[in-house]
């Protein structure tokens, strides 16, 4: 399978631990995104990243959220002090872009990890 | 990037063809107008896209109006695995810059029944 994968699917955990989910994105894209998911609701952009680079962190949801992707592969997000209103899903997209003008931005999304907090 | 409205749900009847329309009335010249789709419990999907011409492949044909205020997504001949949550939305094209967000910017879209 050489799509977007996420790992863990799900994860329950207490409220005040940290988790960590990590993307793989499609090999070649250079573009990694970070969405959030809550029921009823579409999906909000959190961050992303430009191969290693994060270039947009302001729409992290507190200080408590943090991003990786240390060799512009992979990537990790962290929620520190986890409170039961982070329970959502989290999903991760990539994409693959070049030159100066972007035409056009087909992400392409995993299956999302749903985080319970209780 | 522009505000859509969609409904929030619809029906369609197996095998018919589902329309599903989006205003947004607010576009500007340089922004597209895209879809998406979210069937349960998997990640969106990407749909189609276009600028101000109807554009058709091989999942949809998107028709936009000639004044770019709205759009209809069509999908030809519905099947029971077309049941999902479609999202319209307005982008506009950008100069890399090294910054600035990049997300999409996702509403609540419209739940598509097919109802067989």
């Amino acid at each position: 399978d050489t799509g977007v994968s996420q790992d863990p699917r799900h994860k329950i955990t207490k409220r005040g631990q940290n988790v960590t989910f990590r993307c793989d994105p499609i090999s070649e894209h250079n573009r990694l995104y970070w969405y959030r998911q809550t029921l009823g609701q579409g999906p909000e952009f959190l961050t992303y990243f430009q191969n290693e680079a994060q270039l947009e962190k302001s729409r992290l949801l507190s200080d408590r959220f943090s991003a990786e992707r240390p060799k512009g592969s992979f990537s990790t997000l962290e929620i520190q002090r986890t409170e039961q209103g982070d329970s959502a899903m989290y999903l991760c997209a990539s994409s693959l872009e070049s030159g100066r003008v972007r035409r056009y931005n087909e992400q392409f999304f995993g299956p999302g990890t749903r985080l319970t907090v209780l | 990037d522009a505000k859509t409205t969609q409904p929030p749900s619809m029906d369609c009847a197996e095998g018919r063809a589902a329309n599903l329309p989006c205003n947004h009335s607010t576009i500007s010249g340089n922004e597209y107008v895209y879809w998406y789709r979210q069937i349960h419990s998997q990640g969106p999907q990407y749909i189609i896209h276009g600028l101000k011409n109807n554009e058709t492949n091989e999942m949809a044909s998107l028709i936009i109006t000639e004044d770019r205020k709205s759009s209809t997504l069509i999908l030809p001949h519905a099947t029971l695995r077309d049941t999902a949550v479609y999202y319209c939305i307005v982008r506009g094209v950008t100069m890399y810059s090294g910054g600035g967000a990049d997300g999409l910017t996702f509403g609540k879209g419209t739940h598509l029944i097919i109802q067989p």
